[in-house]
Protein backbone atom coordinates (compact mmCIF):
# COMPACT_ATOMS: atom_id res chain seq x y z
CA UNK A 1 0.00 0.00 0.00
CA UNK A 2 1.04 3.69 -1.13
CA UNK A 3 1.79 5.56 2.12
CA UNK A 4 2.80 9.34 2.31
CA UNK A 5 3.37 10.30 5.76
CA UNK A 6 4.41 14.38 6.93
CA UNK A 7 5.76 15.21 9.83
CA UNK A 8 3.81 16.99 12.65
CA UNK A 9 2.35 20.75 12.69
CA UNK A 10 4.78 23.04 12.93
CA UNK A 11 4.64 27.08 14.83
CA UNK A 12 7.33 29.17 13.69
CA UNK A 13 8.41 33.19 14.50
CA UNK A 14 8.73 34.96 11.39
CA UNK A 15 12.38 34.41 10.14
CA UNK A 16 12.81 31.24 11.32
CA UNK A 17 13.48 28.08 8.90
CA UNK A 18 11.91 25.28 8.80
CA UNK A 19 12.07 21.93 7.08
CA UNK A 20 9.25 19.58 6.95
CA UNK A 21 9.42 15.85 5.96
CA UNK A 22 7.45 13.48 3.76
CA UNK A 23 8.09 9.70 4.32
CA UNK A 24 6.93 7.35 1.79
CA UNK A 25 5.98 3.51 1.42
CA UNK A 26 4.78 0.85 -0.25
CA UNK A 27 6.28 1.77 -3.43
CA UNK A 28 10.03 2.69 -5.67
CA UNK A 29 10.74 6.22 -4.12
CA UNK A 30 13.04 6.81 -7.33
CA UNK A 31 10.44 6.09 -9.48
CA UNK A 32 7.85 8.98 -9.18
CA UNK A 33 8.15 12.60 -8.88
CA UNK A 34 6.78 14.08 -5.60
CA UNK A 35 5.48 17.45 -5.36
CA UNK A 36 4.43 19.74 -2.84
CA UNK A 37 1.32 21.88 -3.04
CA UNK A 38 -0.30 24.33 -0.58
CA UNK A 39 -3.55 25.36 0.72
CA UNK A 40 -3.69 28.83 2.32
CA UNK A 41 -6.60 28.74 5.04
CA UNK A 42 -9.88 28.93 3.05
CA UNK A 43 -8.40 28.95 -0.26
CA UNK A 44 -7.71 26.58 -3.31
CA UNK A 45 -4.88 24.63 -4.01
CA UNK A 46 -1.45 25.71 -5.54
CA UNK A 47 0.79 24.31 -7.34
CA UNK A 48 4.67 24.82 -5.82
CA UNK A 49 7.29 22.29 -7.33
CA UNK A 50 8.29 18.72 -7.52
CA UNK A 51 11.13 16.41 -7.22
CA UNK A 52 12.19 13.55 -8.96
CA UNK A 53 14.35 11.56 -6.41
CA UNK A 54 15.97 9.10 -8.54
CA UNK A 55 18.13 12.23 -9.99
CA UNK A 56 16.98 15.21 -7.94
CA UNK A 57 15.43 17.06 -10.81
CA UNK A 58 13.73 20.06 -9.51
CA UNK A 59 11.13 21.83 -10.81
CA UNK A 60 9.51 25.02 -9.20
CA UNK A 61 6.61 27.05 -9.67
CA UNK A 62 7.97 30.27 -10.61
CA UNK A 63 5.75 31.58 -7.80
CA UNK A 64 7.94 29.41 -5.29
CA UNK A 65 11.02 29.70 -6.50
CA UNK A 66 13.68 30.99 -4.70
CA UNK A 67 10.79 31.29 -2.02
CA UNK A 68 11.21 27.52 -0.71
CA UNK A 69 13.97 24.60 -1.44
CA UNK A 70 12.71 21.06 -2.18
CA UNK A 71 14.83 17.84 -1.73
CA UNK A 72 14.80 14.66 -1.34
CA UNK A 73 16.96 11.79 0.26
CA UNK A 74 16.86 8.26 -1.52
CA UNK A 75 18.19 6.26 1.52
CA UNK A 76 15.66 7.07 3.70
CA UNK A 77 12.62 7.45 1.12
CA UNK A 78 11.93 10.72 2.23
CA UNK A 79 11.18 14.35 0.70
CA UNK A 80 11.61 17.66 2.18
CA UNK A 81 10.08 21.16 1.71
CA UNK A 82 12.20 23.79 3.47
CA UNK A 83 12.69 27.95 4.03
CA UNK A 84 15.31 29.95 5.08
CA UNK A 85 13.28 32.71 6.32
CA UNK A 86 9.62 32.39 7.01
CA UNK A 87 6.84 34.56 6.96
CA UNK A 88 3.23 35.42 8.34
CA UNK A 89 2.16 34.39 5.01
CA UNK A 90 3.77 31.11 4.30
CA UNK A 91 1.01 29.87 6.97
CA UNK A 92 -0.65 27.46 5.10
CA UNK A 93 -1.23 23.09 4.99
CA UNK A 94 1.32 21.72 3.01
CA UNK A 95 0.88 18.43 0.98
CA UNK A 96 2.80 15.69 -0.46
CA UNK A 97 1.70 14.67 -3.38
CA UNK A 98 3.26 11.26 -5.68
CA UNK A 99 3.08 11.80 -9.99
CA UNK A 100 1.93 9.14 -10.67
CA UNK A 101 3.01 7.15 -13.71
CA UNK A 102 2.32 7.84 -17.63
CA UNK A 103 -0.79 10.28 -17.69
CA UNK A 104 -1.81 10.27 -13.91
CA UNK A 105 -1.19 13.37 -12.25
CA UNK A 106 -1.56 13.31 -8.65
CA UNK A 107 -2.19 9.97 -7.02
CA UNK A 108 -1.21 9.55 -3.62
CA UNK A 109 -1.52 12.66 -1.33
CA UNK A 110 -0.19 13.01 2.30
CA UNK A 111 -2.59 14.00 5.03
CA UNK A 112 -0.57 17.66 5.19
CA UNK A 113 1.27 19.27 7.61
CA UNK A 114 0.19 22.65 8.96
CA UNK A 115 2.67 25.25 9.43
CA UNK A 116 1.17 28.58 11.46
CA UNK A 117 3.88 31.47 11.25
CA UNK A 118 2.96 33.66 14.11
CA UNK A 119 4.80 36.71 16.15
CA UNK B 1 1.35 30.58 -17.23
CA UNK B 2 -1.96 28.64 -17.91
CA UNK B 3 -5.00 30.22 -15.72
CA UNK B 4 -7.83 27.84 -14.99
CA UNK B 5 -11.44 29.22 -14.20
CA UNK B 6 -13.81 27.47 -12.55
CA UNK B 7 -17.74 27.65 -12.95
CA UNK B 8 -19.95 27.97 -10.85
CA UNK B 9 -17.98 29.22 -7.70
CA UNK B 10 -20.64 26.96 -5.44
CA UNK B 11 -23.57 25.08 -6.81
CA UNK B 12 -26.54 24.24 -4.80
CA UNK B 13 -28.07 20.83 -5.40
CA UNK B 14 -29.91 18.10 -3.52
CA UNK B 15 -29.31 14.47 -3.54
CA UNK B 16 -30.07 12.30 -6.53
CA UNK B 17 -29.79 15.38 -8.59
CA UNK B 18 -27.28 15.69 -11.45
CA UNK B 19 -23.96 18.04 -11.11
CA UNK B 20 -22.20 19.74 -13.80
CA UNK B 21 -18.95 21.44 -13.52
CA UNK B 22 -17.27 23.54 -15.90
CA UNK B 23 -13.29 24.29 -15.78
CA UNK B 24 -12.10 26.91 -18.52
CA UNK B 25 -8.33 27.35 -19.53
CA UNK B 26 -6.79 30.47 -20.63
CA UNK B 27 -5.22 28.35 -23.74
CA UNK B 28 -5.40 25.39 -24.68
CA UNK B 29 -4.95 21.87 -22.95
CA UNK B 30 -3.75 18.44 -24.34
CA UNK B 31 -6.82 16.42 -22.68
CA UNK B 32 -4.43 13.80 -21.52
CA UNK B 33 -3.30 16.21 -18.77
CA UNK B 34 -6.74 17.66 -17.27
CA UNK B 35 -7.72 16.28 -13.85
CA UNK B 36 -10.52 16.73 -11.39
CA UNK B 37 -9.97 16.20 -7.63
CA UNK B 38 -12.54 16.26 -4.89
CA UNK B 39 -11.60 17.22 -1.56
CA UNK B 40 -13.61 17.40 1.41
CA UNK B 41 -13.39 19.32 4.49
CA UNK B 42 -11.03 18.58 7.20
CA UNK B 43 -9.26 15.90 4.36
CA UNK B 44 -6.40 16.04 1.37
CA UNK B 45 -7.83 16.24 -1.86
CA UNK B 46 -8.00 12.93 -4.13
CA UNK B 47 -7.67 11.80 -7.25
CA UNK B 48 -11.34 11.77 -9.28
CA UNK B 49 -10.58 11.85 -13.25
CA UNK B 50 -7.03 11.94 -15.06
CA UNK B 51 -6.91 12.37 -18.71
CA UNK B 52 -10.19 14.41 -18.59
CA UNK B 53 -12.38 11.10 -18.92
CA UNK B 54 -10.71 8.13 -16.72
CA UNK B 55 -11.43 7.21 -13.95
CA UNK B 56 -8.91 6.81 -10.77
CA UNK B 57 -8.71 3.32 -9.01
CA UNK B 58 -11.68 2.99 -6.81
CA UNK B 59 -14.17 6.15 -8.10
CA UNK B 60 -17.88 5.35 -8.66
CA UNK B 61 -19.06 5.57 -12.55
CA UNK B 62 -21.39 8.44 -11.29
CA UNK B 63 -18.36 10.28 -11.99
CA UNK B 64 -17.25 11.65 -15.41
CA UNK B 65 -15.12 13.82 -16.91
CA UNK B 66 -15.48 15.07 -20.66
CA UNK B 67 -13.99 17.99 -22.61
CA UNK B 68 -11.34 19.12 -24.61
CA UNK B 69 -8.76 22.01 -25.69
CA UNK B 70 -9.99 24.70 -23.58
CA UNK B 71 -13.28 23.12 -21.85
CA UNK B 72 -13.54 20.61 -19.78
CA UNK B 73 -16.77 18.94 -17.52
CA UNK B 74 -17.07 16.61 -14.59
CA UNK B 75 -20.05 15.36 -14.09
CA UNK B 76 -21.53 13.67 -11.15
CA UNK B 77 -24.65 11.80 -12.44
CA UNK B 78 -26.70 11.29 -9.19
CA UNK B 79 -25.47 13.44 -6.43
CA UNK B 80 -24.61 10.95 -3.17
CA UNK B 81 -24.51 12.75 0.73
CA UNK B 82 -21.19 11.88 0.20
CA UNK B 83 -20.47 14.33 -3.00
CA UNK B 84 -21.13 17.57 -1.14
CA UNK B 85 -17.79 18.96 -1.21
CA UNK B 86 -15.16 21.17 -3.18
CA UNK B 87 -14.31 19.69 -6.80
CA UNK B 88 -11.10 21.35 -8.12
CA UNK B 89 -10.11 20.86 -11.90
CA UNK B 90 -6.10 20.51 -12.96
CA UNK B 91 -3.74 21.14 -15.79
CA UNK B 92 -0.48 19.11 -15.59
CA UNK B 93 0.64 19.08 -19.36
CA UNK B 94 2.48 22.60 -18.99
CA UNK B 95 4.86 24.26 -16.55
CA UNK B 96 3.70 25.66 -14.22
CA UNK B 97 0.79 23.17 -13.33
CA UNK B 98 -2.04 24.75 -12.36
CA UNK B 99 -5.32 24.28 -10.16
CA UNK B 100 -8.70 26.24 -10.94
CA UNK B 101 -9.76 27.87 -7.73
CA UNK B 102 -12.13 25.06 -7.18
CA UNK B 103 -16.47 24.50 -6.87
CA UNK B 104 -18.06 23.54 -3.25
CA UNK B 105 -21.13 21.45 -3.96
CA UNK B 106 -23.32 22.03 -1.35
CA UNK B 107 -26.41 20.78 0.06
CA UNK B 108 -29.46 22.55 -1.35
Amino acid sequence: EVQLVQSGAEVKKPGESLKISCTTSGYSFTSNWIGWVRQMPGKGLEWMGIIYPGDSETRYSPSFQGQVTISADKSINTAYLQWGSLKASDTAMYYCVRRGAAVIPLDYWGRGTLVTVSS
Amino acid sequence: EIVLTQSPGTLSLSPGERATLSCRASQSVSRIYLAWYQQKPGQAPRLLIYAASSRATGIPDRFSGSGSGTDFTLTISRLEPEDFAVYYCQQYGSSPWTFGQGTKVEIK
